[in-house]
């Protein structure tokens, strides 16, 4: 089985500001690794995935994330954000074979400032 | 289609009542997911349909609940005698085989049960 933990509810920035959302996972088997970005009353859109081969993903608008196996981490990054990127920002593991299902952590809202 | 649909939007059920949400996946993807995001929290795994077989349906919190895809396209989750803790939003992910090839989401159906 496996488990996600977004270790910050809510991470408040001002814009043009570096940000970072972290994840920590747990598995007994290989996994591949997802950021999903939700907007309010919207579905959930893929920021970017790690599947295999280079451990620095990037992904659209500009986000980016590191995989780290011997910290079982996948922290997002963005160097600098603007006010469009307030959303919620879910961290997702699926385990490599079986039904691959995603397991979500609980989320991170950031909220950019002017 | 160009996207997963889900239908209807909102539903207002009181209790007690029976509800059907429906899912239109993408064209051509095998692979179709079910999920329930209460109110603050990730979303929770709940069954998953490979064409039209069920492979997994360990998520499916009580026998209320079921689902089915029985030409491997649409898929209707059912939910029979709602109670208030079934309020969520139900989110639809369909992906062309596997994990790796990406799940995209539906806009979600909002229930509400009063």
């Amino acid at each position: 089985a496996q488990s996600v933990t977004q270790l910050d509810s809510q991470v408040p920035v001002f814009e043009e500001a570096p940000v970072e959302l972290r994840c920590n996972y747990s598995s007994s088997v290989s996994v591949y690794l997802f950021w999903y970005v939700q907007y309010p009353n919207q579905g959930l859109q893929l920021l970017l995935k790690y599947l295999s081969g280079s451990t620095l993903v990037k992904g659209i608008n500009g986000f980016e994330a590191e995989f780290n196996k011997s910290q079982t981490s996948f922290h997002l990054r963005k160097p600098s954000v603007h006010i469009s990127d307030t959303a919620e920002y879910f961290c997702a593991v699926s385990g490599q074979g079986g039904s691959e299902k995603l397991v979500f952590g609980k989320g991170t809202k950031l909220t950019v400032n002017p | 289609g160009a996207g997963v649909s889900q239908s209807p939007r909102y539903k207002v059920a009181k209790r007690g009542q029976d509800v059907a949400l429906r899912c239109d996946p993408i064209s051509g993807h095998v692979s179709l997911f079910w999920y329930q995001q209460a109110l603050g929290q990730g979303p929770e795994f709940l069954t998953y349909f490979q064409n039209e077989a069920q492979l997994d349906k360990s998520g499916l919190p009580s026998d209320r609940f079921f689902a089915e895809r029985p030409e491997g396209s649409v898929s209707t989750l059912k939910i029979q005698r709602t109670q208030q803790e079934d309020s969520a939003v139900y989110l639809c992910a369909s992906s062309l085989y596997r994990a790796n090839y990406g799940y995209t989401f539906g806009s979600g159906t909002r229930l509400t049960v009063v």
